[in-house]
């Protein structure tokens, strides 16, 4: 296993556009995490997955963003109608679940990131 | 939103010194977690400290939490330039889901 893959690492777009990121996640974790992340500041949670269920999303989210899990596999999250204001290194992670009875459980690895500027 | 705030905010230090970060929280939470970022790249995670534990050990990590400030430090001994990164306190708060939610960072630069 590789860890978390993120694709693509670059995105340039024009503020209008839709964009799609997509994440590979370790193959045997159960839950997946998207976070946005500025210059200066620390992650941002957007959203999570366990298995094909979107669990939870965050209020500050704006309804341009939309996310999904279809196999309970890789994810992707989409953003339309980019504004420049969407700049960001935009990051998924995955983990295991299960509390304190499985090793490393709730502990994520994250994946290098989608850098997405918006001109 | 951020739950953490990191203190300080910028951290210089000379290689083979000590160095300590300090996170403070505003909920109750199941667990602490550290993190690095390295410039431009993802997070690495650290060491993990549950809410009934009050010291964890890592190599030459050592994690103290305590609830009842709503804190804990991060303390990196024999500091190395390999250290140089932003570090990032995580809480997962009780209640809240599964999700972590970080602090505002702690950027740390070891000189040679």
């Amino acid at each position: 296993d590789t860890g978390v893959s993120q694709d693509p690492r670059h995105k340039i777009t024009k503020r209008g556009q839709n964009v799609t990121f997509r994440c590979d996640p370790i193959s045997e974790h159960n839950r997946l995490y998207w976070y946005r992340q500025t210059l200066g500041q620390g992650p941002e949670f957007l959203t999570y997955f366990q298995n094909e269920a979107q669990l939870e999303k965050s209020r500050l989210l704006s309804d341009r963003f939309s996310a999904e899990r279809p196999k309970g596999s890789f994810s992707t999250l989409e953003i339309q109608r980019t504004e420049q204001g969407d700049s960001a290194m935009y990051l998924c992670a995955s983990s295991l679940s299960g509390g304190q009875r499985v090793a490393g459980a709730n502990v994520l690895t994250f994946g290098a990131g989608s850098r997405l500027t918006v001109l | 939103s951020q739950q953490g705030e990191e203190d300080p905010q910028a951290l210089s230090i000379q290689e083979g010194e000590n160095a300590t970060m300090n996170c403070s929280y505003k909920t109750s939470i199941n667990n602490l977690q550290w993190y690095r970022q390295n410039s431009g790249r993802g997070l690495v995670h650290l060491i993990l400290i549950r809410s009934n534990e009050r010291e964890k050990h890592s190599g030459r990590l050592r994690v103290t939490l305590d609830t009842s400030k709503k804190s804990s430090s991060l303390l990196i001994t024999a500091s190395r330039a390999a250290d140089t990164a932003s570090y990032f306190c995580a809480t997962a708060a009780t209640g809240g889901g599964n999700k972590l939610t970080f602090g505002t960072g702690t950027q740390l630069k070891v000189e040679l």
